[in-house]
């Protein structure tokens, strides 16, 4: 599975869009970018996940560079309660299920 | 329908002993996978059952096993405690047709 690369920290004004990037240089056509977050000692959280096109759901939006080395999370309109650690992965469809996690980005939304 | 359900929350064991925890998947996941969250490594996947087998494995010593019974519920048996091993537990199941998967709340276990 390719390795990914996050900012370590970031900050956010509530009522502001929040765009966590994610660098993943490595990978290879089959594989999936996968952004989950982690509030506080809680299990991490399915936000959103994306091949080639661009996702949208109703928590967030996944923007995936043409060359799809790298990607953006963009929380629209970020809230307190949206404070946590952000895990971009990357992973192939036909693999077992094995997540590899990385360091992730801690985001605070700042009141 | 209910989500992955983890037993117990929070243990507290001492250097030497054998624990085990307990994973109820989502009704209708196959898939079971157990991770292990330190301040020190992260999240670490420690190995995922299928249809009560082990389909792959991490990098764990073999002091860590597990297993999985016919109803999709699994178990991790960790033997010989030590007190590295204090971490949060973490269980994760899907639908085996679809990689999303879903995350109990984790089990905090402490080991002193």
């Amino acid at each position: 599975d390719a390795k990914t690369t996050q900012p370590p920290s970031m900050d956010c004004a509530e009522g502001r869009a929040a765009n966590l990037p994610c660098n993943h240089s490595t990978i290879s056509g089959n594989e999936y970018v996968y952004w989950y977050r982690q509030i506080h000692s809680q299990g991490p959280q399915y936000i959103i996940h994306g091949l080639k096109n661009n996702e949208t759901n109703e928590m967030a939006s996944l923007i995936i560079t043409e060359d799809r080395k790298s990607s953006t999370l963009i929380l629209p309109h970020a809230t307190l309660r949206d404070t946590a650690v952000y895990y971009c992965i990357v992973r192939g469809a036909n693999t077992g299920n094995q997540f590899y996690f990385g360091t992730g980005t801690s985001l605070t939304v700042i009141p | 329908k209910a989500g992955v359900t983890q037993t117990p929350r929070y243990l507290i064991k001492t250097r030497g002993q054998q624990v085990t925890l307990s994973c109820s998947p989502i009704s209708g996941h196959r898939s079971v996978s157990w991770y292990q969250q330190t301040p020190g490594q992260g999240l670490q996947f420690l190995f995922e059952y299928f249809s009560e087998t082990q389909r792959n494995k991490g990098n764990f010593p073999g002091r860590f096993s597990g297993r999985q019974f016919s109803n999709s519920r699994s178990e991790m048996n960790v033997s010989t405690l030590e007190l590295g091993d204090s971490a949060l537990y973490l269980c994760a199941s899907r639908n085996d047709r679809v990689i999303k998967q879903y995350f109990g709340p984790g089990t905090r276990l402490t080991v002193t």
